[in-house]
C-alpha cells in the first residue's frame, strides 16, 4: 500500500525566510510519480509540481524548487525568500501507475504560514 | 473557462436529506474522480470513473452514489445525510493516454463545501 507522510503539521516563518517543506513516501512500485499541490485559504488546490519515479532531477521554478531522492524515499520542497502571498497548506502525493486512471493519495498537509 | 467545474458551491442541509453535487470538466479527459477533505484537510478518494465506468470504489457508505452520464460529466448523490458527511468534495479529472498509463496530474475543481446540520 502506497503512503505519503508530511511530519511538519504547520511552519511559521517571517517573510523572506526559505523554508522546506519535508515529504516522504512508500510505495512497492517501481513506477510512481509524486506531486506537490498548494491550497490557498480560498480552497482550491493548485497543481505545483509532477515528478515520475526515474527522474531524479531536482527543478527549480522562480521561488520553487524541489529535491526528489529515491534512497530516502524524500520529495521536499523549498520556498525561497518566502512571501506572504505563499501562505497555505501544501499537500504532498503520490499516484502508481495504472492503466485507467490514477489514485491520488495525499500526505496530511502542512500549513505554511508567512508572517510579515 | 473553467476547467473543471462544480455545483454548488456551497450546500447546507438538514440530516436525513438527500442533496446532489455536479461536477463538469471541459478538458476533454477520460477520468474523472471524486475525493473528500474532512475537517482536518485530509483529502481522500472516493470514486473514479474512466469513460464512464466506475473503476475506484473506495469504502464509502452505500449512502454515496456517483453518476457518470458522460465522460464529461460526474455527479454525486448523497443519501440520507449525516453530521460526519461535512466536508469538502472536490471533483477532478485526468487524461489517460491510449495504450499508456496514466501519470497522475489532477485538474481539481473549486470544491463543494457540505455542511449537514
Amino acid at each position: 500500500a502506497q503512503k505519503v507522510t508530511q511530519a511538519q503539521t504547520e511552519i511559521s516563518v517571517v517573510e523572506k525566510e526559505d523554508v522546506t517543506l519535508d515529504c516522504v513516501y512508500e510505495t512497492r512500485d517501481t513506477t510512481y510519480y509524486l506531486f506537490w499541490y498548494k491550497q490557498p485559504p480560498s480552497g482550491e488546490l493548485v497543481f505545483l509540481i509532477r515528478r515520475n519515479s526515474f527522474d531524479e532531477q531536482n527543478e527549480i521554478s522562480g521561488r520553487y524548487s524541489w529535491n526528489f531522492q529515491k534512497s530516502t524515499s524524500s520529495f521536499n520542497f523549498t520556498i525561497t525568500a518566502s512571501q506572504v502571498v505563499d501562505s497555505a497548506v501544501y499537500f504532498c502525493a503520490l499516484s502508481e501507475e495504472e492503466t485507467s486512471g490514477s489514485r491520488l493519495t495525499f500526505g496530511e498537509g502542512t500549513q505554511l504560514t508567512v508572517n510579515p | 473557462d473553467t476547467a473543471v467545474s462544480q455545483t454548488p458551491k456551497y450546500l447546507v442541509t438538514q440530516m436525513g436529506n438527500d442533496k446532489s453535487i455536479k461536477c463538469e470538466q471541459n478538458l476533454g479527459h477520460d477520468t474523472m474522480y471524486w475525493y473528500k477533505q474532512d475537517s482536518k484537510k485530509f483529502l481522500k478518494i472516493m470514486f473514479s470513473y474512466n469513460n464512464k465506468e466506475l473503476i475506484i470504489n473506495e469504502t464509502v457508505p452505500n449512502r454515496f452514489s456517483p453518476k457518470s452520464p458522460d465522460k464529461a460529466h460526474l455527479n454525486l448523490h448523497i443519501n440520507s445525510l449525516e453530521l460526519g458527511d461535512s466536508a469538502v468534495y472536490f471533483c477532478a479529472s485526468s487524461q489517460v493516454v491510449r495504450g499508456l498509463a496514466s501519470t497522475g496530474e489532477l485538474f481539481f475543481g473549486e470544491g463543494s463545501r457540505l455542511t449537514v446540520l
